[in-house]
């Protein structure tokens, strides 16, 4: 059974870095029948997919528009593990993060969801 | 983007009755290579991450109710609750994975009447 566990900072003052990242037990993140993502989910935003990295052969990295110039998803295979690092929050970026795991074209693994807060 | 666009907004169903979620999305999501249609269904209860109840349309999730089931191809899609039970309340979202990025509905939410 895929497990994800979410860890991260609940607070993070604007133009910082906010830093999650997701542990994978019951799968390997170099799987290459597995993609793994980033959602974040807020009132005014509702579901947004924020990117996703995946390895065949070689790793991949999608990203989306809104963010893609001030986000980085990093897989660590060392720790089984992938990352999220998005630049320059602003309190528009508080909402909460969710990692998951793609399968069936779908999302049945979820992290348990962190809420990130920007302010100072 | 594909737009995924959902009706009604919320609904309120009695105990016991039938409550009908649509999905439409801005192009067709159905894939011709597998003859799939890459859309899913979730519930989100408060405090929870949402939850797969139907993938690729209108296979259920393993474990899901059968009083859960989805229908639809290409565009129209519907997710049917039929004999609705206290513990269906909640946030119902549609997701298509045809196309990068990944885009879902604003969410139905479900009441009991």
């Amino acid at each position: 059974q895929v497990q994800l566990r979410l860890s991260g900072p609940g607070l993070v003052e604007p133009s910082q870095t906010l830093s999650l990242t997701c542990a994978i037990s019951g799968d390997s993140v170099s799987s290459d029948s597995a993609a793994w993502i980033w959602i974040r989910q807020s009132p005014s935003r509702g579901l947004e997919w924020l990117g996703r990295t995946y390895y065949r052969s070689r790793w991949y990295y999608d990203y989306a528009v809104s963010v893609e110039s001030r986000l980085t998803i990093n897989p660590d295979t060392s720790k089984n593990q992938f990352s999220l690092q998005l630049r320059s929050v602003t309190p528009e970026d508080t909402s909460l993060y969710f990692c998951g795991r793609v399968s069936h074209n779908s999302i049945p693994y979820w992290g348990q969801g962190i809420l990130v807060t920007v302010s100072s | 983007d594909i737009v995924m666009t959902q009706s009604p907004d919320s609904l309120s169903v009695s105990l016991g009755e039938r409550a009908t979620i649509n999905c439409k999305s801005s192009q067709s999501v159905f894939h011709r290579s597998d003859n799939r249609n890459y859309l899913t269904w979730y519930q989100q209860k408060p405090g929870q991450p949402p939850k797969v109840l139907i993938y690729r349309a209108s296979a259920r999730e393993s474990g899901v109710p059968d009083r859960f089931s989805g229908s639809g191809s290409g565009t129209d899609f519907t997710l049917t609750i039929s004999d609705l039970q206290a513990e269906d309340v909640a946030v119902y979202y549609c997701q298509q994975y045809y196309h990068v990025p990944l885009t879902f509905g604003q969410g139905t939410k479900v009441e009991i009447k």
